[in-house]
């Protein structure tokens, strides 16, 4: 039973298309994150929903634009795709709850690559 | 200034040894939570431990513990008994509670390489 699932699970594409990467979990929370990893590891938030609605929205370029349908689904559509979008995108959900020990589970990532 | 810093990049350890990976942190906020977590070399990021700030007692999960020096701005991870399971990334993040948004800030990582 995978808890937080991501689609696809690699991805390769070239530069200026548009693809979408797709998030889903079960586990019943109400908040859900992607994350970008860089190929140095380091891994830093791109935007959370609480909800379906944007909580945080970090510095990323407007060509990137999440979807939330439902507190289940956390989509990713990125436009006009460039070389530096290169990078494993994980997907996380959590319940919400400040001040709590609530650990955000991740999804198995996907790696994008731009040619 | 950075959020976390994890002063070690890779580190060595003999099988069966204890291992400590540290981290320090950076926050004024009096609230805050601090989260470790691991990434084997197949990719998925595996929470371990978490401390929140006013926690008495440093947080233990098994054979990972966390040793939490307030004053310090300290936040180790200290695994016991080595594992060649155990060779990883290791990832010390922070969340600040005054933001109200639960936003998790991550280091840069430690990789592990458990030797046999």
């Amino acid at each position: 039973d995978t808890a937080v699932s991501q689609t696809p699970k690699y991805l390769v594409t070239q530069m200026g298309n548009d693809k979408s990467i797709k998030c889903e979990q079960n586990l019943g929370h109400d908040t859900m994150y992607w994350y970008k990893q860089d190929s140095k590891k380091f891994l830093k938030i791109m935007f959370s929903y609480n909800n379906k609605e944007l909580i945080i929205n970090e510095t990323v370029p407007n060509r990137f634009s999440p979807k939330s349908p439902d507190k289940a689904h956390l989509n990713l559509h990125i436009n006009s795709l460039e070389l530096g979008d290169s990078a494993v995108y994980f997907c996380a959900s959590s319940f919400f709850g400040t001040g709590s020990s609530y650990e955000q589970y991740f999804g198995p990532g996907t790696r994008l690559t731009v040619t | 200034a950075q959020k976390i810093t994890q002063t070690q990049p890779g580190m060595f350890v003999q099988e069966k040894e204890a291992v400590t990976l540290d981290c320090t942190y950076d926050t004024s906020d009096p609230s805050y939570g601090l989260f470790w977590y691991k990434q084997p070399s197949s990719g998925e990021m595996i929470f371990l431990i978490y401390q929140g700030s006013y926690d008495q007692q440093n947080a233990t999960e098994g054979r990972y513990s966390l040793n939490f020096q307030k004053a310090r701005k300290s936040a180790n991870l200290v695994i016991s008994a080595s594992q060649l399971g155990d060779s990883a990334m290791y990832f010390c993040a922070m969340r600040e509670d005054s933001l109200g948004d639960d936003k998790i800030i991550f280091g840069k990582g430690t990789r592990l390489h458990i030797l046999p």
